[in-house]
């Protein structure tokens, strides 16, 4: 659905260490957005862009950041992982306005 | 603000009929409804501007009131395929706004 591409689909790593997420869409959507799926939270808006080099923190954005240096790619890195970053991320994107988001299939993350 | 949905969960037979409905505290401009399997991404269902418009998607329709600053979801006759959860993510301020997603409600059909 809308060409997106979550990478990787799963991933376990420790506490402190790096983490990287890939979404990589072939729309070419003007918006793209990183949530975080949390049981009983619904989902959360982490960062979203509105274009290339243009991002904007959501409601839970501390402790990540993104970059978006291409249209079709949207990263999200986690600096320094903890375990409360243990969660479900989905990769949406948009032509804004009232169009809809298409969701990517997802990234089950576990930090022990 | 997280918008409010009601019920949390709910349990069908098939061919029976369940009302979901997404409250607001503050002005909504547009309400968005999505449906998601477990174990997968969420997908569209449909958007409802506000002036009342409604809307429908196979025996799925929704109503937005713009007065009580609520959507409701309607499933008639539902079948298996329907179970999943449901969110709502409410828009307010304009076109240009983020979504907020309430927490979602479970609807399960049995046979």
């Amino acid at each position: 659905d809308a060409g997106i591409t979550q990478s990787p689909r799963h991933k376990v790593t420790e506490t402190g260490t790096p983490v990287t997420l890939r979404c990589h869409q072939t729309e070419n959507h003007r918006y793209m957005y990183w949530y975080r799926q949390d049981p009983g939270h619904g989902l959360r808006l982490i960062h979203y862009s509105y274009g290339v080099k243009d991002t904007d923190k959501g409601e839970v954005s501390d402790g990540y950041s993104v970059s978006r240096s291409k249209t079709e790619d949207f990263l999200l890195t986690l600096e320094s992982a903890t375990s409360s970053q243990t969660s479900v991320y989905f990769c949406a994107t948009g032509a804004g306005g009232n169009q809809p988001q298409h969701f990517g299939d997802g990234t089950r993350l576990s930090i022990l | 603000q997280q918008p409010v949905q009601s019920p949390q969960a709910v349990i069908l037979r098939e061919g029976e009929d369940a009302v979901i409905n997404c409250s607001s505290s503050k002005a909504l401009y547009s309400v968005h409804w999505y449906r998601q399997k477990h174990g997968e991404a969420p997908v569209f269902l449909m958007i409802l501007l506000k002036g009342g418009e409604q809307k429908g998607h196979e025996k799925i329709s929704a109503s937005f009131n713009e007065k009580k600053q609520q959507s409701s979801l309607y499933l008639t006759a539902s079948q298996l395929s329907y179970s999943g959860t449901y969110f709502c993510g409410a828009k307010g301020g304009g076109s240009q706004g983020n979504l907020i997603f309430g927490k979602g409600t479970k609807l399960s059909v049995k046979p």
